[in-house]
């Protein structure tokens, strides 16, 4: 099956450090989102983001579909970035479209 | 703009219950699909509803099944409750299939 993976797995940083998370894909890339999940659960939209670059703040993210793979860049991390990162591509399944996610990289950011 | 919405927040049920958890779709969207996320995992698509239609499924048996109503909130119905039907259920909303979507806070399900 189409497998999407993420690393790291695990990332701790220091606040202000700034780090880059990868997603690959094993096949080619038609829409992809980026997510954060709290430690709530609630999935929070980062990026929208099926090529190119886009930012918002202190995220950045890059999406290059024809090496299949997508980069997610948090730059002078807070300790409320911490959670875990989900990327997720869009797959065309039955007429309708479906995520399917990473694996995801846990975050922890301390003081 | 009213976010995506999810009731209830947890849920403590038995084994071979019955279970209806509740999703309002986003304002504006007409697309609603829902994800089984078990614990340390990441999300799996169970299915998509479009106008009121099952949209796609994904590997889930059919005691798992689910309604859209024409105001295009959504219900996710899973029979005959097992133990590995613990999880967290998330609901999603997108204007259209293939757009983007957003998602609900979760109902947490527990199965004793």
């Amino acid at each position: 099956g189409i497998q999407v993976e993420q690393s790291p797995p695990d990332l701790i940083l220091q606040e202000g450090a700034n780090s880059t998370l990868r997603c690959n894909f094993s096949d080619s890339v038609n829409n992809l989102q980026w997510f954060h999940q709290n430690p709530w659960g609630q999935l929070i939209n980062l990026f929208y983001i099926p090529s190119g670059t886009k930012q918002n703040g202190r995220l950045s993210a890059t999406t290059v579909a024809t090496e299949r793979y997508s980069l997610l860049y948090i730059s002078s991390s807070q300790t409320t970035d911490s959670g875990v990162y989900f990327c997720a591509r869009h797959i065309l399944t039955g007429g309708g479209n479906k995520l399917t996610f990473g694996t995801g990289t846990q975050l922890k950011v301390e003081l | 703009e009213t976010g995506v919405t999810q009731s209830p927040t947890h849920l403590i049920k038995t084994r071979g219950q019955q279970v209806t958890l509740r999703c309002s779709s986003q304002s504006g969207h007409n697309t609603v699909s829902w994800y089984q996320q078990a614990l340390g995992q990441g999300p799996q698509f169970i299915f998509q509803y479009y106008r009121e239609e099952e949209n796609g499924r994904g590997n889930f048996p059919p005691r798992f099944s689910g309604l859209q109503f024409p105001n295009y909130s959504s219900e996710l119905n899973v029979n005959a409750l097992e133990l590995d039907d613990s999880a967290l259920y998330l609901c999603a909303s997108s204007f259209s299939f293939g757009n983007e979507q957003f998602f609900g806070p979760g109902t947490r399900l527990t199965v004793l």
